[in-house]
């Protein structure tokens, strides 16, 4: 079964605004991590931001918010007053919190692109 | 501080040669593991290890072999290269430490060829 759904292929934003990505998850553990990544088009995988489930309040990280909703399943990023240099791939991942596990379960990602 | 290197940047194989692909991390972290990105999908897991002389399989492990001799290094066999093994591969490594922001470092990437 997939454990992390990011229903947006692709998306296009005009410069400026803010915009979200969608991200749902599935799991049956009570502990959990939950992860964004960019990767441009150079290819390399930037770490944004990181949610554990049992953070009561939302991560933010500069321009990068997560917005958690723990009942709903659901870890979508927020990026606020884009700039060009977003544009990007852009993926969610969960880690299922057990003993030495650092595994890292990858959603199919998002393409974003800015518009000038 | 190099953070996770990554040899070679590019290779061309030709079905049935072998290869390793090398990775290397100066953070001291316990846990590395190596990842493979098609097209249209995310990263899956190939193998992972949480240790020198540990190591275990994740979720695309056929046709790859691991070992981790020392905490730096963690390299990743392929015995017998075939077409569906074309692509990008990333390690990476992390550290387990409670109370402090988790993330994955990830390597720049090896993109492979199998002709």
């Amino acid at each position: 079964a997939q454990k992390i759904t990011q229903t947006q292929p692709g998306m296009f934003v005009q410069e400026k605004e803010a915009v979200t990505l969608d991200c749902t998850y599935d799991t049956s553990d009570q502990s959990y991590g939950l992860f964004w990544y960019k990767q441009p088009s150079s290819g390399e995988m930037i770490f944004l931001i990181y949610q554990g489930s049992y953070d009561e309040q939302n991560a933010t990280e500069g321009r990068y918010s997560l917005n958690f909703q723990k009942a709903r399943k659901s870890a979508n990023l927020v990026i606020s007053a884009s700039q060009l240099g977003d544009s990007a791939m852009y993926f969610c991942a969960m880690r299922e919190d057990k003993f030495g596990n650092e595994k890292l379960t990858f959603g199919t990602g998002t393409r974003l692109t800015i518009i000038p | 501080n190099a953070g996770v290197t990554q040899t070679p940047k590019f290779q061309v194989l030709k079905t049935g040669q072998s290869m390793t692909l090398q990775c290397a991390q100066d953070m001291n972290h316990e846990y590395m593991s190596w990842y493979r990105q098609d097209p249209g999908m995310g990263l899956r897991l190939i193998h992972y290890s949480v240790g020198a002389g540990i190591t275990d399989q994740g979720e695309v492990p056929n046709g790859y072999n691991v070992s981790r001799s020392t905490t730096e290094d963690f390299p990743l066999r392929l015995l017998s290269a075939a077409p569906s093994q074309t692509s990008v591969y990333f390690c990476a490594s992390s550290y387990v430490a409670s109370g402090e922001q988790e993330t994955q470092y990830f390597g720049p990437g090896t993109r492979l060829l199998v002709l």
